[in-house]
């Protein structure tokens, strides 16, 4: 079955503090991988795209990375701020003419003085 | 910027009431998507639709319908709203050629 999996569910951090956060998933043929940010009620704000070659993408002090041997990929968060407070949403797209997405359940992150 | 405009945030209906959410985009997608995210369980595919009048089941399309008349628009529609379909809703576009896929800010609805 064609899953997603991040962890942790949730997670508080001191501003300042860096952290990582993990999406594990069984969608196969692989297609992309993309982060999501979502504050809470809004809708959700693309961060990262990754492909099947890229192995690191950054976006400012959020930087992915993608290992598609083992399936795995995570954000790491640098210097936190408090406005990065949210949801964090894995999201990975099937290859083939199926191409669907499957997302994750979200990582909640807050970040506290 | 690309901007996805969902004209209702936040809606009460009654049971058994017809409801509408509408979808507008600004950059000629044509792709649009309405999906549905509950608490612990992701964003969940409700109907797409890759061009004007055309439209695909997602995973949850029970109780639910579309429509396509302009590419710019695609509405959801409730024919008749019931309890567990209170949740936040949320229209989405992309184009052909593109990855990235731009959100609305979601419209809450509650049914009672």
């Amino acid at each position: 079955k064609n899953q997603v999996e991040q962890s942790p569910q949730s997670l508080i951090i001191l501003e300042g503090k860096n952290c990582t956060l993990q999406c594990n998933y069984t969608v196969s043929p692989f297609s992309n991988l993309r982060w999501y940010k979502q504050d809470t009620g809004r809708g959700p704000v693309s961060l990262t795209i990754m492909t099947f070659s890229e192995n690191t993408k950054s976006n400012g002090r959020y930087t992915a990375t993608l290992d598609a041997d083992t399936k795995q990929s995570s954000l790491h968060i640098t210097a936190s701020q408090l406005s990065d407070s949210a949801s964090y949403i894995c999201v990975v797209r099937r290859g083939g003419t199926a191409s669907k997405l499957t997302f994750g359940t979200g990582t909640r992150l807050q970040v506290t003085l | 910027d690309v901007k996805v405009t969902q004209s209702s945030r936040y809606l009460v209906k009654r049971t058994g009431e017809k409801v509408f959410l509408e979808c507008v985009q600004d950059m000629d997608h044509e792709n649009m998507f309405w999906y549905r995210q509950d608490p612990g369980l992701g964003l969940r595919l409700i109907y797409f639709s890759y061009d004007v009048k055309m439209k695909e089941k997602g995973d949850i399309p029970e109780g639910y319908s579309v429509s396509r008349e302009k590419k710019e628009r695609f509405s959801l529609i409730l024919e008749s709203a019931s309890t567990n379909q209170t949740s936040m809703y949320l229209c989405a576009s992309r184009g052909q050629s593109r990855h990235t896929i731009y959100f609305g800010e979601g419209s809450w609805l509650t049914v009672v």
